[in-house]
């Protein structure tokens, strides 16, 4: 069966520093990875995914994440984080032939004034 | 664009109460599913449909009972309500049968069982 690690479930940070959200998922032939934020009181929100092709991808609101095969990681980094950037992030994972999404249990980015 | 709508938004049962949460998506999207998501466990699948007609059990379908008579609505019921279901749900939808595509999230139903 799939897993997703999140390694951290709770993340504080002050504006305008770089921030880093680790995830590790469990090996596979072929995986696809996704990133999701989560507003409160909101659904969640796709900001980028690997499929394929160049392990850096970027996605919306200036975050990125780098597909790392041989420490089965997709960390998600942004430069500069904003006060709008207080959310949940979640990583998920689907992989060979699961039809399905495994999530991670989801990390709360705080970004402190 | 209205995406993927969920009703209601929030709701307080009694234990062994019985209601439906409400799904429906405008994309004409063939596949749908109902998540519920608890605190420290990120969302966890109920059940997912492929396509009208078609439904199959998720990781923690016990409880629930869905059906899937049109492409646009996936209603989810609780036959019993327990207060092991309290808890916010979430249906999303994606395009055909590439498994790999996104997901759309509806706002969730937040719901109380007492």
């Amino acid at each position: 069966a799939q897993s997703v690690t999140q390694l951290d479930s709770q993340v504080p940070v002050f504006e305008e520093a770089p921030v880093e959200l680790r995830c590790n998922y469990s090996s596979s032939v072929s995986v696809y990875l996704f990133w999701y934020v989560q507003y409160p009181n909101q659904g969640l929100q796709l900001l980028l995914k690997y499929l394929s092709g160049s392990t850096l991808v970027k996605g919306i609101n200036g975050f990125e994440a780098e597909f790392n095969k041989s420490q089965t990681s997709f960390h998600l980094r942004k430069p500069s984080v904003h006060i709008s950037d207080t959310a949940e992030y979640f990583c998920a994972s689907l992989s060979g032939s699961a039809r399905q999404l495994t999530f991670g249990s989801g990390t709360q980015l705080t970004v402190l004034p | 664009n209205a995406g993927v709508t969920q009703t209601p938004k929030f709701q307080v049962l009694k234990t062994g109460q019985s209601m439906t949460l409400q799904c429906a998506q405008d994309m004409n999207h063939e596949y749908m599913s109902w998540y519920r998501q608890d605190p420290g466990m990120g969302l966890r699948l109920i059940h997912y449909s492929v396509g009208a007609g078609i439904t199959d059990q998720g990781e923690v379908p016990n409880g629930y009972n869905v059906s899937r008579s049109t492409t646009e609505d996936f209603p989810l019921r609780l036959l019993s309500a327990a207060p092991s279901q309290t808890s916010v749900y979430f249906c999303a939808s994606r395009s055909g049968t590439v498994s790999n595509q996104p997901q759309h999230f509806g706002d969730g139903t937040r719901l109380s069982i007492l």
